[in-house]
């Protein structure tokens, strides 16, 4: 499993744009990039995924450079609402046999303030 | 549709006593896990299921078992309950499809072990 590195923490303030990078040097061919967020006290929700160049969904965008050892999440015009932890995950999602036993990181805890 | 749902919420047990963690899902996926999530890290993988009456071991299995009679439901038990063991429990199911792969966070079970 690629193994997966990101900031610890970020600060950020309302309506600013926010970008989150995940390094994953040893990324292998068919891996995804998969990024979740959590609340305290819930179950981690899905973002947004990944394989190459940029994805971009109501919530956020991904951008994914050719070489692939690196991913951005960016998150645009933040609000209070945002503050979570984010975690970036790398895995092949066809690995039936290891259930793609995505491995969660200890993410980076984005604390968005007025 | 009310995706993955946990039971219960909360639970304090003490060193010794066993348990059981329900959990179901409604949306026909094929994959669940458990994971559990103590504090200031991310999430551990500690059983997964494949598919009806398939289970397979995670991370860190020790002291737990599994079982998946039916589609829909995935059970977690502790035989001997453990301090150890206090962590917040998460339950997922999965879907992939040819462009996505999601996984569906249940909202998690808060248990102490005395």
């Amino acid at each position: 499993l690629a193994k997966t590195t990101q900031p610890i923490s970020m600060d950020s303030y309302e309506g600013q744009e926010v970008n989150i990078t995940c390094s994953h040097n040893n990324i292998a061919t068919n891996d995804y990039i998969t990024w979740y967020q959590q609340f305290p006290s819930q179950g981690p929700r899905f973002i947004i995924q990944g394989y190459k160049t940029k994805v971009t969904n109501e919530v956020a965008s991904l951008f994914i450079p050719a070489d692939r050892k690196s991913s951005t999440l960016s998150l645009p015009r933040v609000s209070l609402s945002d503050t979570a932890v984010y975690y970036c995950l790398v895995g092949d999602p066809r690995i039936t046999g290891g259930g793609n036993k995505l491995t969660f990181g200890t993410g980076t805890q984005l604390k968005v303030e007025l | 549709n009310a995706g993955v749902t946990q039971t219960p919420k909360f639970r304090v047990l003490k060193t010794g006593q066993s348990m059981t963690l329900l959990c179901a899902q409604d949306m026909n996926h094929e994959y669940m896990y458990w994971y559990r999530q103590d504090p200031g890290m991310g999430l551990r993988l500690i059983h997964y299921s494949v598919g009806e009456g398939t289970t397979a071991k995670g991370e860190v299995p020790d002291g737990y078992n599994v079982s998946r009679l039916k589609k829909q439901n995935f059970l977690l038990g502790l035989e001997s309950a453990a301090p150890s063991q206090t962590s917040v429990y998460f339950c997922a199911s999965r879907r992939w499809r040819e462009d996505t792969d999601t996984q569906y966070f249940g909202p998690g079970t808060r248990l102490t072990v005395l």
